[in-house]
């Protein structure tokens, strides 16, 4: 069964940091680019960043470029979000997935990041 | 790129038909055939419906079908259930590995 587990979410001073990481199984991880994506509460869904298999190749949302830090571990089968510099306007669910229109997607159940003082 | 824009809500009746439109630019909708649409219920991830604009995955039920002309994409949810209430998002490919989802649609059945 393909399966995406995010963690490391929770409650974080304005200007703190936090690192997110997402455990994949059940298919070949390091054959597929991923993405994060997040939702701020009773809002859309708003793509973040992408990574390629190899990790040569990453981009950003103009929202987080600069503060937040995608990376992968192909070998832990693994993916990462180290956010810095959070504002309020960070706090959300964030999903990783697969890339969003592929035929196939896989995306985790979330973890809810709370930016507040 | 902007949020691609969706109607805040959508109603009708059980067994009726509805339209969801989803309306983006000639550099993300109207440039690849590379549109998705997600379900997804309160407190829930979301659920893939369509892929590449018209296309179902296994297991989504044939009421859901999807078209697009120009830089407009559109869902079509027919024979309306209670369990299609939910909130529905369009996502498009944005070109240099970059994605945009559009701002969601409610769906009410009445």
């Amino acid at each position: 069964e393909v399966q995406l587990v995010e963690s490391g979410g929770g409650l974080v001073r304005p200007g703190g940091s936090l690192r997110l990481s997402c455990a994949a199984s059940g298919f070949t991880f390091s054959g597929y680019s991923m993405n994060w994506v997040r939702q701020a509460p009773g809002k859309g869904l708003e793509w973040l960043s992408y990574i390629s298999i190899s990790s040569t190749s990453i981009y950003y949302a103009d929202s987080v470029k600069g503060r937040f830090t995608i990376s992968r571990d192909n070998v832990k089968n693994s993916l990462y979000l180290q956010m810095n510099s959070l504002r309020d306007e960070d706090t959300a669910m964030y999903y990783c997935a697969t890339n969003p229109t592929l035929a196939v997607v896989a995306w985790g159940q979330g973890t809810l990041v709370t930016v507040s003082s | 790129h902007s949020a691609l824009t969706q109607p805040a809500s959508v109603s009708g009746s059980p067994g009726q038909s509805i339209t969801i439109s989803c309306s983006g630019t000639s550099t993300d909708v109207g440039n690849y055939n590379l549109v998705s649409w997600y379900q997804q219920h309160p407190g829930k991830a979301p659920k893939h419906m369509i892929y590449e604009g018209t296309k179902r995955p296994s297991g989504v039920s044939n009421r859901f079908s999807g078209s697009k002309s120009g830089n407009t994409a559109s869902l079509t949810i027919s024979g309306l259930q209670p369990e299609d209430e939910a909130d529905y998002y369009c996502c498009s490919y944005a070109g240099s590995n970059t994605w945009v989802f559009g701002g969601g649609t409610k769906v009410t059945v009445l």
